[in-house]
């Protein structure tokens, strides 16, 4: 059973570009959240979605932040007009249950603006 | 606003040693509070995990002690190898987000 798997692992934007995360949780779960890092500081929140619905964007910035988890394929974060402020690491955990006692992290997408 | 303070930020221990971190959190709604290992270039990883009704537990070498009182919880780790230096972060699960710690890196010398 292969873990979460998010691709790519490293990505470089330039400012005003757009940048897109992709996250295939493990086989069976159907929920999944979306955290960032920031350099020597913890994980943030930023979306918990299920299938189809985003249930919780509390931690999102207002703009140009967009996620969707649509019926066939992976979550997608996505990030327009990136800027160097969005440099972090994005991870992304899935879980079978619509809580997160289960949940189990990728090993992140490394996002660097330039 | 910060909801989980976690200490030291660093921390040195010698193999054989033990190593303890510590978190405070103030929302009484919290229900699980999870601890996370995390090294380099990687995802973190759950490492334990306790519930408020519950003031300690154990798993090998790794022990968490709650006091549901003083809202804090902290992590144990006996017998402290090299191979345990990686960043932990205790973390807090608020509906269904976790809140996290700010990371605590150990070292363990050989």
């Amino acid at each position: 059973n292969a873990g979460v798997m998010q691709n790519p692992r490293h990505l470089v934007r330039r400012r005003g570009q757009e940048a897109r995360l992709r996250c295939s949780p493990m086989k069976g779960h159907s929920h999944v959240y979306w955290y960032r890092q920031l350099p020597e500081e913890g994980l943030k929140f930023m979306v918990y979605l299920q299938k189809e619905n985003i249930i919780d964007e509390s931690g999102m910035p207002k703009e140009r932040f967009s996620a969707e988890f649509p019926k066939e394929g992976p979550s997608i974060l996505r990030i327009q007009q990136v800027v160097r402020g969005d440099s972090a690491a994005y991870f992304c955990a899935s879980s079978p249950l619509p809580d997160n006692t289960e949940a189990f992290f990728g090993q992140g997408t490394r996002l660097t603006v330039v | 606003q910060q909801q989980v303070k976690q200490s030291p930020q660093s921390l040195i221990v010698q193999k054989g040693g033990i190593s303890i971190i510590n978190c405070a959190y103030e929302n009484t709604a919290f229900d699980y509070f999870p601890w996370y290992q995390q090294f380099p270039g990687k995802g973190p990883a759950l490492l334990i995990a306790i519930r408020p009704d519950v003031s300690e537990k154990k798993e090998g070498r790794f022990t968490i002690s709650f006091n549901k009182s003083a809202k804090q919880f902290s992590l144990h780790i006996m017998d402290s190898q090299p191979g345990d230096s990686a960043t932990y972060f205790c973390a807090a699960s608020q509906a269904q987000k976790l809140v996290f710690g700010q990371g605590t890196r150990l070292t363990i010398n050989p």
